[in-house]
């Protein structure tokens, strides 16, 4: 089975602040890795996907993220926060199937407050 | 290139009633996932449909059923309504190809499904 563990709910920033949004899986076949962000009265929205290519992956919004096996971690990062970024951000991990999309299976999600 | 759109926007209904929660699948995309939020967590996957035919289930009771249809648009209905049911329901569609080891599954806005 999957899963991913994205640890507390909230985190708050200043604008212009390093964002870290920390995400751990666990999988037992090499797993495929997202980052979900989702504005009020919204739908998801990817920002960035490991799919088993370059470690580093950039997303959309100036968004990174880090793919460490040995940590069995995917945190997303983001070198200064705007006021736009304030959003919810959810961790997601599927894994590899032929012929298609797999099931996504999502962490419980991170509110992320931008203070000016 | 139209985006995946989902109606009604919110619903409240009462227990016992049965709903029934659309999706208009992104153009040329032939598999649709739909997934529940509720208040406070990430998505859960219910089902998927491919080619008119489920593709998987994740653990939800029998009562939630679902149906696509050869223009690709889908439904989701939930008999018996249940107080825990109220969430906010997410469809996402994707194109499945032969031969592919992953297809991004592109989210509509949701239907936020409120039961009394």
């Amino acid at each position: 089975a999957q899963s991913v563990t994205q640890l507390g709910s909230h985190v708050s920033v200043s604008e212009g602040a390093l964002v870290l949004l920390r995400c751990n899986y666990s999988s037992s076949v090499p797993p495929y890795l997202f980052w979900y962000v989702q504005y009020p009265n919204q739908g998801l929205q990817l920002l960035l996907k490991y799919t088993s290519a370059a470690t580093l992956v950039k997303g959309i919004n100036g968004f990174e993220a880090e793919f460490k096996k040995s940590e069995t971690s995917f945190h997303l990062t983001k070198p200064s926060a705007h006021m736009s970024d304030a959003a919810e951000y959810f961790c997601a991990v599927s894994r590899l199937r032929q012929g298609g999309s797999e099931k996504l299976v999502f962490g419980k999600g991170m509110k992320l407050t931008v203070n000016p | 290139e139209t985006g995946v759109t989902q109606s009604p926007t919110h619903l409240i209904k009462t227990r016992g009633q049965q709903v029934t929660l659309r999706c208009s699948s992104q153009s040329g995309h032939n598999t649709v996932s739909w997934y529940q939020q509720a208040l406070g967590q990430g998505p859960q996957f219910i089902f998927q449909y491919y080619r008119e035919e489920e593709n998987g289930r994740g653990n939800f009771p029998p009562r939630f059923s679902g149906l696509q249809f050869p223009n690709y648009s889908s439904e989701l209905n939930v008999n018996a309504l249940e107080l825990d049911d109220s969430a906010l329901y997410l469809c996402a569609s994707s194109l499945e190809l032969a031969g592919s080891t992953y297809n991004e599954q592109f989210f509509g806005p949701g239907t936020r499904l409120t039961v009394l």
